[in-house]
């Protein structure tokens, strides 16, 4: 089955820097790459998904980079704020199974 | 976006009754549905996949008559631990994702279980 690593598993920036966590997968068939944002106590909410059909994907402050041949997956915050402290997690499925998360990024934005 | 949504948010009981947790997709119909559990501090471990209308699928090491699992229509799934323990406590999440497949899965808020 498929197989999702997430590094780092804490990290620190100061608020403006950029954050990245980067993810692996293992299953070829894996099609789907969701990041989602939990904070303390409350529900992961989807902040970006990529597919396996396209390389790049931008929404504002937040991007996600994907290379299928590579099998990783990375997510990019640019100019971070205090809110954007959480735990991130990765996620990948293959179409129409169930999701196998990563182990979760813990990110402290410092002001 | 779809919502879903848990009940109870939160709940304390005795160790040795049983405990009912309430998946419900609020607009729309979810054939699938997925329980996690979640430690403090961890990731969401995937402990069954719920179909509407047959049996559950459990996760290896999960005990399916411990944490049975019903999903008797395509909007309502239910988790009910039996005989809870103390270490049975913990964050229980449930997600559904609509039945075209291979899209976002939506979170319920999640139900704290506390075993004293």
């Amino acid at each position: 089955g498929e197989n999702v690593e997430q590094h780092p598993s804490t990290l620190s920036v100061q608020e403006g820097d950029s954050a990245v966590i980067k993810c692996t997968y293992s299953d070829s068939a894996s099609n789907y790459f969701p990041w989602y944002k939990q904070e303390l106590g409350k529900r992961p909410q989807l902040i970006i998904d990529i597919r396996s059909n396209v390389g790049e994907k931008k929404d504002q402050r937040i991007a996600v980079t994907l290379n299928k041949t590579a099998k990783h997956f990375s997510l990019h915050i640019t100019e971070t704020q205090p809110e954007d402290s959480a735990v991130y997690f990765c996620a990948a499925t293959p179409y129409g199974q169930n999701f196998v998360f990563g182990p979760g990024t813990r990110l402290s934005v410092l002001p | 976006g779809a919502v879903v949504s848990q009940h109870p948010s939160w709940v304390i009981c005795k160790s040795g009754t049983s405990v009912k947790i309430e998946c419900r997709s609020l607009d729309f119909q979810a054939t699938t549905m997925f329980w996690y559990r979640q430690f403090p501090k961890q990731s969401l471990m995937l402990m069954a996949t719920s179909n509407e209308g047959s049996k559950a699928t459990y996760e290896q090491g999960v005990e399916k008559d411990k944490f049975l699992i019903n999903h008797a229509s395509l909007t309502l799934s239910t988790l009910t631990v039996t005989s809870a323990h103390p270490e049975d406590s913990s964050f229980y999440i449930c997600s559904a994702i609509k039945p075209q497949g291979n899209t976002e899965a939506f979170f319920g808020q999640g139900t704290r279980l506390t075993v004293v």
